[in-house]
């Protein structure tokens, strides 16, 4: 049973808008969730992590929330580039070992069009 | 500068061929990872790691063996490969999250794209 699910699973825009990505899990427990990009051909990359029960982050165009209690988590892109064409993973670790299992998402894919 | 590297990038096996793939991190990192990507799926945890040595079942490890020779070296065996094992494969290396300021990212290779024909 798919644990982390992502919707849309793929969403074209425009360069110059913003859009929203999100993620919805029900892994258990749940100690941090983390958001991946993954461009066409290539290994993923970490854009940021959320740990708190309720928490923001922020990086550059890239900002992200999670709320535990509703396992939800969204992923917004303002003023999207031709370069943020690529997949957005969402990934969630648990806390079933020391070695923090992770949880994939199938991914958003995403493209931006001039 | 902290790397995890993949090789090949590309492979086409044969039905019943044995495969290797490889994989070398720089970042010192203790624990490593195989993973599969296939169209409509998370990634798939194979064989994992805790260090030189030491292999571990994932979720997926039917048809798969792991040897970690080294903190540095992890590779992924394919003793009899069959078609339903084309997809691509990605190495990671991390150590296990705690909070914000200790939680690093996984570092992931750039796969290594497999056909079994």
């Amino acid at each position: 049973k798919t644990q982390v699910e992502q919707s849309p699973q793929s969403l074209v825009v425009r360069q110059g808008e913003n859009c929203v990505l999100q993620c919805n899990y029900s892994v258990t427990p749940d100690n941090h969730l983390r958001w991946f990009k993954q461009d066409t051909g290539k290994g993923l990359v970490s854009l940021t992590v959320l740990v708190d029960q309720k928490d923001k982050t922020s990086n550059g165009r890239y900002s992200a929330t999670l709320d535990k209690d509703a396992k939800h988590s969204t992923l917004h892109i303002t003023a999207t580039l031709l370069d943020d064409t690529a997949t957005y993973i969402c990934v969630v670790g648990d806390r079933g070992s020391a070695l923090g299992r992770l949880h994939f998402g199938a991914g958003t894919q995403l493209i931006v069009i001039p | 500068e902290a790397a995890v590297t993949q090789s090949p990038r590309n492979k086409v096996a044969v039905t019943g061929g044995k495969v290797t793939l490889s994989c070398n991190q720089t970042n010192n990192h203790n624990n490593m990872y195989w993973y599969r990507q296939d169209t409509g799926h998370g990634l798939r945890l194979i064989h994992y790691s805790y260090g030189a040595g030491s292999t571990e079942k994932g979720d997926i490890p039917d048809g798969y063996k792991a040897s970690r020779p080294s903190q540095e070296n992890f590779s992924l065996i394919l003793e009899l490969a069959t078609p339903s094992q084309t997809s691509v494969y990605f190495c990671a290396s991390g150590d296990a999250p705690r909070d914000r300021v200790n939680n690093q990212a996984p570092l992931f290779g750039e796969g290594t794209r497999l056909s079994v024909l």
